[in-house]
């Protein structure tokens, strides 16, 4: 078993949508949440981070996690095109390892 | 732009061969990263520096090695290689031990093809 998954799409949705994009993990002792995204032929950026349970809101994102169910989400209200991109999400314990899911495919459709 | 230098953009080379990719931390991190991206395995996590020294190491071919220097750049030296090492392979870089967050700042990779 992967110690982070999600789903890989791709995602497709119209313009102004709510996207919600999800992963799962395997190890309770995660704490740190992170989700990047990464454009075509560029490198992952920090998009949101989050510790322990709850929520975390920056403009038209917000990140979820739920410890309970070892989830985690993130929404994105009033999709653009320019929101097109992978979102891959991401969780650190400790020992300078961040553990990246797989990625999701997200196209925006103007 | 994340301040993380990777050299070369774009590599082709033939199986069997030797290639170095190299990469420069952005001013002040002392930790280095190593990730390999494919199609079906998503990023992987192949090894980590700091300040010099090996600190972590993830699923790494022992084809592959990697070394930072005194000047805190990185070398990937990846050997011997096979169709299946082409991909994309990034350095990140974060800050010192102590104010780690599992934040990372990533260059814009290199993309190895292997033919």
């Amino acid at each position: 078993q992967k110690e982070v998954e999600q789903d890989p799409g791709p995602l497709s949705v119209p313009e102004g949508a709510i996207v919600s994009l999800n992963c799962t993990y395997s190890n309770s002792a995660f704490q740190y949440f992170m989700w990047y995204r990464q454009y075509s032929r560029k490198g992952p950026e920090l998009l949101m981070y989050t510790y322990s349970s709850g929520n975390k809101e920056d403009g038209r994102f917000t990140a979820q996690v739920d410890k309970s169910s070892k989830y985690i989400s993130l929404f994105i209200r009033d999709s653009q095109p320019s929101d097109s991109a992978t979102y891959l999400c991401a969780t650190y314990t400790g020992g300078f390892k961040t553990i990246f899911g797989a990625g999701t495919r997200l196209f925006v459709k103007a | 732009d994340s301040g993380v230098t990777q050299t070369p953009k774009h590599l082709i080379t033939a199986t069997g061969q030797r290639v170095t990719l190299r990469c420069s931390p952005r001013s002040g991190d002392l930790s280095v990263y190593w990730y390999q991206q494919s199609l079906d395995q998503g990023l992987q996590f192949l090894i980590q520096y700091y300040n010099g020294e090996e600190r972590a190491k993830g699923n790494i071919l022992e084809r592959f090695s990697a070394q930072q220097f005194p000047d805190l750049h990185s070398e990937l030296n990846l050997s011997s290689l096979e169709l299946g090492d082409s991909a994309l392979y990034f350095c990140a870089s974060s800050v010192g031990s102590s104010g780690y967050t599992g934040e990372l700042f990533f260059g814009e990779g290199s993309r190895l093809t292997v033919l």
